[in-house]
């Protein structure tokens, strides 16, 4: 079964409104976690890590006031989507690692969210 | 130089036939790969691991060059089932789980 459960899995919005994506980590502790976002034909690109109890940290190019990233827990990453428009639509996919050292990390994946802003 | 470079896509290739993707990371101190599936509007999805020089798992094998930092897939007899696109991803080293991702190769098996 899942490991790390994603909500909602698809959301359709209009225009300057804002969508919340929730990442829940659902039988281990995550104090990292990371979202990715995919547009068509294209891979996964890494918009931010959340780290819990502490500010998210953004990749260049990413706006860290229209990507608001809130860990407030050990096993639960938010994603808010602020003032959406139409280029923001896109899957947004969220991963948390389950880590056992160097070589035994792995990531779970959430289901991901297919956002439509209209 | 792209930190995780894939080979462009996409292959169409007939079932049963044999089909290889390559890989290349520029970090040399990465210590471990990955081979992710994603299908279509879906997450990733784990399909092999590589720590050491390769991993084989029955139609699949994973083969990891160090030397010239590149590491392949091989699929065998593929099936209609295995159409989807392939993600090398490699860990950022001592970054705690973060993935940098290839760009994906599609593959398409016909019958």
């Amino acid at each position: 079964g899942a490991v790390v459960s994603q909500h909602p899995s698809w959301v359709i919005c209009k225009s300057g409104t804002s969508v919340k994506i929730e990442c829940r980590s659902l039988d281990f502790q995550a104090t990292t976690m990371f979202w990715y976002r995919q547009f068509p034909k294209q891979s996964l690109m890494l918009m931010a890590t959340s780290n819990e109890g502490s500010k998210a940290t953004y990749e260049q190019g990413v706006e860290k006031d229209k990507f608001l990233i809130n860990h407030a827990s050990l096993t639960l990453s938010t994603l808010t989507v602020t003032s959406a428009h139409p280029e923001d639509s896109s899957f947004y996919i969220c991963s948390a690692p389950r880590l056992g050292g160097q070589l035994n990390t792995e990531a779970f994946f959430g289901q991901g969210t297919r956002l439509t802003v209209v | 130089r792209k930190e995780v470079e894939q080979d462009p896509g996409p292959f169409n290739v007939p079932e049963g036939a044999t089909v290889a993707f390559n890989c290349t990371y520029s970090n040399s101190a990465s210590q471990s790969f990955f081979w992710y599936r994603q299908d279509c509007r879906k997450e990733p999805k784990l399909l092999m691991s590589v720590y050491s020089s390769g991993n084989e798992d029955g139609r699949f094998t994973a083969q990891l060059n160090r030397a010239s930092q590149y590491i392949s897939l091989l699929i065998r007899d593929s099936k209609l089932s295995d159409s989807a696109t392939y993600l090398c991803v490699v860990p950022s080293y001592n970054q705690g789980g973060k993935l940098i991702f290839g760009q994906g190769t599609e593959l398409s098996v016909k019958p």
